[in-house]
């Protein structure tokens, strides 16, 4: 099965900083790749996602990298906001052709004003 | 945010009884997961169908036991073989083909042994 790791597990910055959050993975087939964001008490919520056959994606100031030769992917936030103050969790499928997710051990981000 | 619902939000038990989580989602989902959050980490995989009347076992299903009589419904039970429950419990779904991975998640059960 997948085996996820996430880092750092705890992140603050000054509003308007970047934040970069980094996962590894490995299972050389995974082929999926999605980043939740979760509030305090809050279920989580797909925030960016992406596929083994694009290397970045991006959505306003939230970009994701996937290096596949590394195993690792990277989860981009620009101009950071308060409202971005949350945990972070990457994840990848728990095994090949199967829809579970192998999640990370999460990132809280402190977003200070 | 809407058409994954779990009830009851807060659970309290007395050891040594079964609970029993509900989990209903309106997305007409094909998969349907129960995670285990505890504070300050990650989510864990309890038990996961794919299709009614089939399921998995996740990393912890011990002392956890599910059922998937209909599509739209995967109750988790907690029994009293689970040697500590308290914790955050989430319910997720996914649709088939290749959107499947995509996970939609619950509002959560958050789950207190006295």
């Amino acid at each position: 099965g997948e085996n996820v790791e996430q880092h750092p597990s705890t992140l603050s910055v000054q509003e308007g900083d970047s934040a970069v959050i980094k996962c590894t993975y490995s299972d050389s087939a995974s082929n999926y790749f999605p980043w939740y964001k979760q509030e305090l008490g809050k279920r989580p919520q797909l925030i960016i996602d992406i596929r083994s056959n694009v290397g970045e994606k991006k959505d306003q100031r939230i970009a994701v990298t996937l290096n596949k030769t590394a195993k690792h992917f990277s989860l981009h936030i620009t101009e950071t906001q308060p409202e971005d103050s949350a945990v972070y969790f990457c994840a990848a499928p728990m095994d090949t052709g199967r829809r579970a997710l192998t999640f990370g051990s999460g990132t809280r981000l402190q977003v200070q004003p | 945010d809407g058409g994954i619902t779990q009830s009851p939000k807060y659970l309290f038990r007395k050891e040594g009884q079964n609970v029993t989580l509900s989990c209903e989602q309106n997305l007409n989902h094909d998969a349907m997961y129960w995670y285990r959050q505890d504070p300050g980490q990650g989510l864990r995989l309890i038990y996961y169908s794919q299709i009614v009347n089939d399921f998995q076992k996740g990393d912890i299903a011990e002392g956890y036991s599910v059922s998937r009589e209909k599509k739209e419904s995967f109750p988790l039970t907690v029994t009293s073989a689970q040697k500590n429950p308290t914790a955050f419990y989430l319910c997720a779904s996914s649709p088939a083909g290749l959107a499947g991975n995509e996970q939609f998640f619950g509002p959560g059960t958050r789950l207190t042994v006295l």
